[in-house]
């Protein structure tokens, strides 16, 4: 059973553009992270969230979690190439020794 | 600052072989992992230790063993692989959710 689901799997989009990646589950995390993925390298933290509703900015990307701790949202204003790789939210539960990912976005921006 | 090593990178095996994967770090981080990395599936938690000494089952504990005989280090061994098992493998480090990856161990079982 995934309790992570990432939408959309896949983004194709051009520089400049807006885009909005969703992370959902049925259940309460402690905390969520982001993180983002580039070829042949492994995931790099982004982000981490904590509080319910908290809404955090990293430069060009804002990230949000849902008041019941269940969902997050990750944004970027006026994507740019060096956006593209793959977008993986996680969340930790109780004690946080254990994180369970989502299935991952695959974004690719172009020129 | 190397961070989260692993080795090898790259690996064939035949089904039946057995192979031992080596995570190294040097950040003094209490809490090692395992992940595995398919298509559309994101990355599945496979064992983990919270100290060095200590084990624990992940989501997808079959056909692997694992040990933590070192803080720096945390090994993760097929004893008899199977072509289910081919994979990119993930090691990290951290706590409180906030990981480090090592860059991967790309392993393929004909």
């Amino acid at each position: 059973t995934q309790l992570l689901e990432q939408s959309p799997q896949f983004l194709s989009i051009q520089e400049g553009e807006n885009l909005t990646v969703y992370c959902n589950s049925s259940s309460v995390f402690s905390s969520l992270q982001w993180y983002r993925q580039e070829p042949g390298e492994g995931p790099v933290l982004l982000v981490t969230v904590v509080t319910g509703g908290e809404v955090k900015k990293l430069k060009r990307l804002t990230f949000q979690f849902g008041d019941a701790r269940k969902d997050s949202s990750l944004h970027i204003t006026a994507a740019q190439p060096g956006d593209t790789g793959l977008y993986l939210c996680a969340g930790a539960r109780g004690t946080a020794s254990k994180l369970t990912f989502g299935t991952g976005t695959r974004l690719q921006v172009t020129l | 600052n190397a961070g989260v090593t692993q080795t090898p990178k790259f690996r064939v095996l035949k089904t039946g072989q057995s192979m031992t994967l080596l995570c190294a770090q040097d950040m003094n981080h209490e809490y090692m992992y395992w992940y595995r990395q398919d298509p559309g599936m994101g990355l599945r938690l496979i064992h983990y230790s919270v100290g060095e000494g200590t084990t624990a089952k992940g989501e997808v504990p079959d056909g692997y063993n694992v040990s933590r005989l070192k803080k720096q280090n945390f090994l993760l061994g097929l004893e008899s692989a199977a072509p289910s098992q081919t994979s990119v493998y993930f090691c990290a480090s951290g706590e409180g959710g906030e990981l480090f990856f090592g860059e991967g161990s790309r392993l393929t079982v004909l």
